[in-house]
């Protein structure tokens, strides 16, 4: 029983197209994020949700556009994809909106590979 | 600027021995600080999270220490063992409902 899933776990895709992440929560968490895991492994948050409610927008390029249709999903589109966007995008959920003293759970990513 | 830093060569030790990774941050003061282990290809893992007033957390073969005067937390693993080989993130918190991630470490521990 997979607590964060995400689909798809491969993205090979060409510059300029449109893509969609879907991820989705079974705990009955209340908060989910992005977060983007570049080549060097550096893990950055890039968006949070708190019951469908936007909390955090970190400086991302405005083609990243999370949408949460209700508190169990979180998806990613980005729009007009580019070279740079190639990384492992990771969705996570937590109980709470306490922030750094909340346990996140995490899903097994999303390989984007932009050619 | 804020900064995390862990060692970001890898860590190898022999099966049984203790392992001891790092965690300095500077221009923070942070309110808790976590420990997350990540195997390839996998998400992170949460294991450990301790507060400021707090020394010292275990939990089976882990032990976390939070020196907020140093600024440095130090992930202790004893008896290890080949299958704890994996990556190791810090994450402080920043504030604002944000948790913010080192780099990482590689342990490898070898039989």
């Amino acid at each position: 029983d997979t607590a964060v899933s995400q689909t798809p776990k491969y993205l090979v895709t060409q510059m300029g197209n449109d893509k969609s992440i879907k991820c989705e929560q079974n705990l009955g968490h209340d908060t989910m994020y992005w977060y983007k895991q570049d080549s060097k492994k550096f893990l950055k948050i890039m968006f949070s949700y708190n019951n469908k409610e936007l909390i955090i927008n970190e400086t991302v390029p405005n083609r990243f556009s999370p949408k949460s249709p209700d508190k169990a999903h979180l998806n990613l589109h980005i729009n007009s994809l580019e070279l740079g966007d190639s990384a492992v995008y990771f969705c996570a959920s937590s109980a709470g909106l306490a922030g750094g003293q909340e346990t996140q759970y995490f899903g097994p990513g999303t390989r984007l590979l932009v050619l | 600027s804020q900064k995390i830093e862990q060692n970001s060569e890898a860590l190898n030790i022999q099966e049984g021995k203790t392992a001891t990774l790092t965690c300095n941050y500077t221009n923070y003061s942070p309110a808790y600080l976590q420990w997350y282990r990540q195997d390839p290809g996998r998400g992170p893992v949460f294991l450990l999270l301790i507060r400021e007033n707090e020394k010292e957390k275990r939990k089976e073969r882990l032990k976390v220490t939070f020196d907020t005067t140093l600024k440095q937390s130090l992930f202790h693993i004893t008896a290890s063992q080949p299958a704890d080989s994996a990556t190791y993130l810090c994450a402080l918190d920043r504030g604002f409902q944000k948790l913010v991630f080192g780099t990482g470490t590689r342990l490898l521990v070898s039989p």
